[in-house]
């Protein structure tokens, strides 16, 4: 199992600039999580899907949206990228009911 | 704000035991997470303890719980090298409902060094 996954691993863009980032997961998980980790802040949720088809806000999720099309698969979108949204961004997963949700590798972000 | 707080730094030498510090305001919260985070990677769970523990063990790691004060804490014994990195503390926000499982509040993290 390759466990989490995220595409790309790094990306530097322009202010105004839309890209989407890619979080798969192979272990047939339920729920999905972005989060962004920022110096001193600690990981901080973005939004997050509880099945496919489903998402829902996090607690910094403006400027950013999700979708959930495969249960594999969660994308987090920027429309229009802002200095502000310089990040690392992580995806992870879990199913119900378990402890542990499992971490992608992280994307660094930079936005010029 | 932090709901979850921890020290930022923590210098260990080698061989001696580490004690990283956590508090949390939830009170409801179920679990207690701590997380381990190696420099250009994600975030790997360490362990965690149930809300209704006050100790778990588990090989060099031990997590201390009191919940009256809010208060966990993560004891390395015989730190390592391999031992540095930022370590997490995590709480669970679940609330019961289907939603809310696996939502987890993060404290900033502590980055801990292992001098020789």
């Amino acid at each position: 199992n390759a466990g989490v996954t995220q595409t790309p691993k790094f990306r530097v863009l322009k202010t105004g600039q839309s890209m989407t980032l890619l979080c798969a997961q192979d272990m047939n998980h339920e729920y999905m999580y972005w989060y962004r980790q920022d110096p001193g802040m600690g990981l901080r949720l973005i939004h997050y899907s509880v099945g496919e088809g489903t998402t829902a806000k996090g607690e910094v999720p403006d400027g950013y949206n999700v979708s959930r099309l495969k249960k594999q698969n969660f994308l987090l979108g920027l429309e229009s990228a802002a200095p502000s949204q310089t990040s690392v961004y992580f995806c992870a997963s879990t199913r119900p009911n378990t402890d542990t949700q499992y971490f992608g590798p992280g994307t660094r972000l930079t936005v010029l | 704000g932090e709901d979850v707080e921890q020290s930022l730094f923590l210098s260990v030498r080698e061989g001696d035991s580490s004690v990283i510090n956590c508090t949390y305001t939830d009170s409801s919260s179920t679990y207690l997470y701590w997380y381990k985070q190696e420099p250009g990677a994600g975030l790997q769970l360490l362990t965690y303890i149930f809300s209704n523990m006050d100790m778990k063990q588990d090989q060099r790691l031990t997590v201390l719980l009191n919940k009256k004060d809010k208060h966990l804490s993560l004891r390395i014994a015989d730190t390592q090298t391999g031992d540095s990195a930022i370590y997490f503390c995590a709480e669970s926000m679940d609330i019961g409902t289907a939603d809310s499982w696996g939502k987890l509040q993060f404290g900033a993290g502590t980055q801990v060094v292992v001098t020789p």
